[in-house]
């Protein structure tokens, strides 16, 4: 069965430094890898996702992540983070069947200045 | 339109009471879930509806009962909940078929069993 587990519930960090936030899943099968944000009272929304190719995937507010297969990881990074970067993250691989996602617990990324 | 609606967003219920949460969706998503998330928890999924049938239950108790009218909405009806049932609950929807598309999420509705 898949599964992922997010290493860190919670991650604070300054302004302007740089964040890691680690997932590792478990996998019999092929994957498909996803991180998702959700800020306070919102639902969740996709930040990035990794299905096959290029193992470095990027969104388009700066955070990347890149797939490991040897380590089974799929790390999310940003070089700089801000204080709006302040969310929960979640990391979330598809189920077998391709039909539904699962999540880890989730961390929570908390941004000062 | 590229939004998942979600209403109530807030809802307060006796164990007595029976109520519905609506989902609405116009990007013509053919798969629509029903997830339930605690706080600081993850989403669990709860139900998948397929095409508007009903393809994944997730074991929940009958209290909840799915319901998916059309391609475009889709409800949950609640019935004699109990407190611990209390929590976000979130649809969500995707074109359908394969996994490599965006799951889009709604707000979600609070739900307060008292």
């Amino acid at each position: 069965a898949q599964s992922v587990t997010q290493l860190d519930s919670q991650v604070p960090v300054f302004e302007e430094a740089p964040v890691e936030l680690r997932c590792n899943y478990s996998s019999s099968v092929s994957v498909y890898l996803f991180w998702y944000v959700q800020y306070p009272n919102q639902g969740l929304q996709l930040l990035l996702k990794y299905l096959s190719g290029s193992t470095l995937v990027e969104s388009i507010n700066g955070f990347e992540a890149e797939f490991n297969k040897s380590q089974t990881s799929f790390h999310l990074r940003k070089p700089s983070v801000h204080i709006s970067d302040t969310a929960e993250y979640f990391c979330a691989v598809s189920n077998q069947a391709g039909t539904a996602l699962i999540f880890g617990k989730g961390t929570t990324l908390s941004v000062s200045s | 339109d590229t939004e998942v609606t979600q209403t109530p967003k807030h809802l307060v219920m006796g164990m007595t009471n029976k109520k519905s949460l609506k989902c609405e969706q116009h990007m013509g998503h053919r798969a629509m879930y029903w997830y339930k998330q605690k706080a600081k928890k993850p989403p669990e999924l709860m139900f998948v509806y397929s095409y508007e049938k009903l393809s994944i239950n997730e074991s929940v108790p009958s209290r909840f009962s799915p319901e998916c009218p059309n391609s475009s909405l889709l409800n949950l009806h609640l019935h004699a909940l109990q407190p611990e049932d209390s929590a976000l609950y979130l649809c969500a929807s995707k074109r359908g078929g394969a996994w490599g598309e965006k799951l889009f999420f709604g707000s979600g509705t609070q739900l307060s069993v008292l």
